[in-house]
């Protein structure tokens, strides 16, 4: 069974810094990889899709990486804003129609 | 613009009570799932449904029955609420499977006493 593990839980970062979180999954056999923000009480928003034959997707200042080979995914921000805090999801999408999720990542941004 | 919606978006069950939670979706997606999210334990998938009139199990199923009698609407149904399904419930879809994004409506709080 797939696992994916985020780390940190929990991430607390001032104004400005560049950040990443971590993502990594246990079966490289996935058709992709997508990060998504989810604001307390709130639903998931989708942030970037990684196709398992890409490596990299941008969306201003975030940065997706996939590294299949060693089951790895990083989320770049960049120039972090108190309104980028939120928990960061990550998850992979095995045999084409299930996505297994990590707990996610809390991020503070302090101002 | 609605994407997909969930009604409704909160409710509290005694045990043993049935109900039945809504997903809609208007942007002709093919693919409709429902997650159950609770406190460090993730989203995990219940059912899923690849088109009108199919439906799939997930990695936790039990206790939990599913519908997809028209494209755009994918019903979850609790037929004996028990404690244990207190959750935050979450609908998704995707135009089709592996390769596009999936969106998730806004969730629903179910509190079972």
């Amino acid at each position: 069974k797939q696992e994916v593990t985020q780390i940190p839980a929990a991430l607390s970062v001032p104004e400005g810094e560049n950040l990443v979180l971590n993502c990594s999954f246990t079966d490289s056999a996935i058709y992709n990889l997508q990060w998504f923000r989810q604001d307390p009480g709130k639903g998931l928003t989708s942030l970037l899709l990684i196709q398992s034959s890409q490596r990299e997707q941008t969306s201003g200042r975030l940065n997706a990486s996939l590294d299949k080979s060693s089951g790895r995914s990083t989320l770049y921000i960049a120039a972090s804003q108190p309104g980028d805090s939120a928990t960061y999801l990550c998850a992979v999408m095995v045999g084409g129609n299930q996505f297994y999720f990590g707990t996610g990542t809390s991020l503070t941004v302090i101002p | 613009n609605a994407g997909v919606t969930q009604t409704p978006k909160f409710r509290v069950l005694k045990t043993g009570q049935s109900m039945t939670l809504l997903c809609a979706q208007d942007m002709n997606h093919e693919y409709m799932y429902w997650y159950r999210q609770d406190p460090g334990m993730g989203l995990r998938l219940i059912h899923y449904s690849v088109g009108e009139g199919t439906t799939a199990k997930g990695e936790v199923p039990d206790g939990y029955n599913v519908s997809r009698l028209k494209k755009q609407n994918f019903l979850l149904g609790l037929e004996s609420a028990a404690p244990s399904q207190t959750s935050v419930y979450f609908c998704a879809s995707s135009f089709t499977s592996g390769g596009t994004e999936a969106f998730f409506g806004q969730g629903t709080r179910l509190t079972v006493v």
